[in-house]
C-alpha cells in the first residue's frame, strides 16, 4: 500500500522559513516511474502546484514562487522536504505531498498524481 | 503555464442523478488530463487519468472523455459518497496546473 504523510509546524511567524517533510512508503523512489510533488490549497482557493523532485534529483518549481522554494530529498530515503522562505500570511494553506506517476503514450511522457497525503495545515500569523 | 478552467464552479444534484463537469485547457494537452475527488480533511483521490482511464478501484459510474482542450467528467447514478469537490489537472507540461474545482452538493 502506497502512503504519503506530511509533517511540519502548524504555525509559523511572518518572514520565517517553513520546512515540511513528506514521508512515504510502499514505493521506491529510484526509477523514472515516480516523482514526488508538493501542492498547496489556501482557504477557499484552488490547488496550486509548488514543486516536484524526480528520482534523479531533477527539480522543478512553480514560476511565481521559485525564488522562495527548495525541494530536496530528505535525510531518509523515504522522505522529501520542502522549504518555503520568507513566509507571509498569504502562504496560509493546507500543504499536500503527492506521488506523481510518469507514463508514456505515443512516445510522449505525461504525468498524474496517483496517491496523495491528507495534507498539513500551516497558518502564518504573528 | 496552462490555464485550466472548470465549469460549473458548483452544482446541486440529487442521489441517482447524472452530472457532467467540464474542464477546458488554454492550449492543447492531447489526452493528458486527470480528474480528482476531494473531500474535506481527506487526501485527494485520483479518479481518471489520461482523460478516460479509470483508476483502479474507482466505481464505473465515473467516466471521463475529451482530448485537445476540452474534457468532461461524468458521474452517473450519483451516490451519497460522491458529494465532494472535483478538480482537473493537466499532465502535459512539467508544471501540473489545476482547475479551480467544482463543488458538488446535495440538492
Amino acid at each position: 500500500q502506497v502512503t504519503l504523510r506530511e509533517s511540519g509546524p502548524a504555525l509559523v511567524r511572518p518572514t520565517q522559513t517553513l520546512t515540511l517533510t513528506c514521508t512515504f512508503s510502499g514505493f521506491s523512489f529510484t526509477t523514472n516511474e515516480f516523482c514526488v510533488a508538493w501542492i498547496r490549497q489556501p482557504p477557499g482557493k484552488a490547488l496550486e502546484w509548488l514543486a516536484r523532485i524526480d528520482w534523479d534529483d531533477d527539480k522543478y518549481y512553480t514560476t511565481s514562487l521559485k525564488n522562495r522554494l527548495t525541494i530536496s530529498k530528505g535525510a531518509s530515503s523515504d522522505q522529501v522536504d520542502l522549504t518555503v522562505a520568507d513566509m507571509d500570511p498569504l502562504d496560509t494553506a493546507t500543504y499536500y505531498c503527492a506521488r506523481i506517476r510518469i507514463a508514456v503514450a505515443g512516445g510522449y511522457y505525461y504525468h498524474y498524481m496517483d496517491v496523495w497525503g491528507k495534507g498539513t495545515t500551516v497558518t502564518v500569523s504573528s | 503555464d496552462i490555464q485550466m478552467t472548470q465549469s460549473p464552479s458548483s452544482l446541486s444534484a440529487s442521489v441517482g442523478d447524472s452530472v457532467t463537469i467540464t474542464c477546458r485547457a488554454s492550449q492543447r494537452i492531447n489526452t493528458y488530463l486527470s480528474w480528482y475527488q476531494h473531500k474535506p480533511g481527506k487526501a485527494p483521490k485520483l479518479l481518471i487519468y489520461a482523460a478516460s482511464n479509470l483508476q483502479s478501484g474507482v466505481p464505473s459510474r465515473f467516466s471521463g472523455s475529451g482530448s485537445g482542450t476540452d474534457f468532461t467528467l461524468t458521474i452517473s447514478n450519483l451516490q451519497p459518497e460522491d458529494f465532494a469537490t472535483y478538480f482537473c489537472q493537466q499532465g502535459y507540461t512539467t508544471s501540473p496546473d489545476f482547475g479551480q474545482g467544482t463543488r458538488l452538493e446535495i440538492k
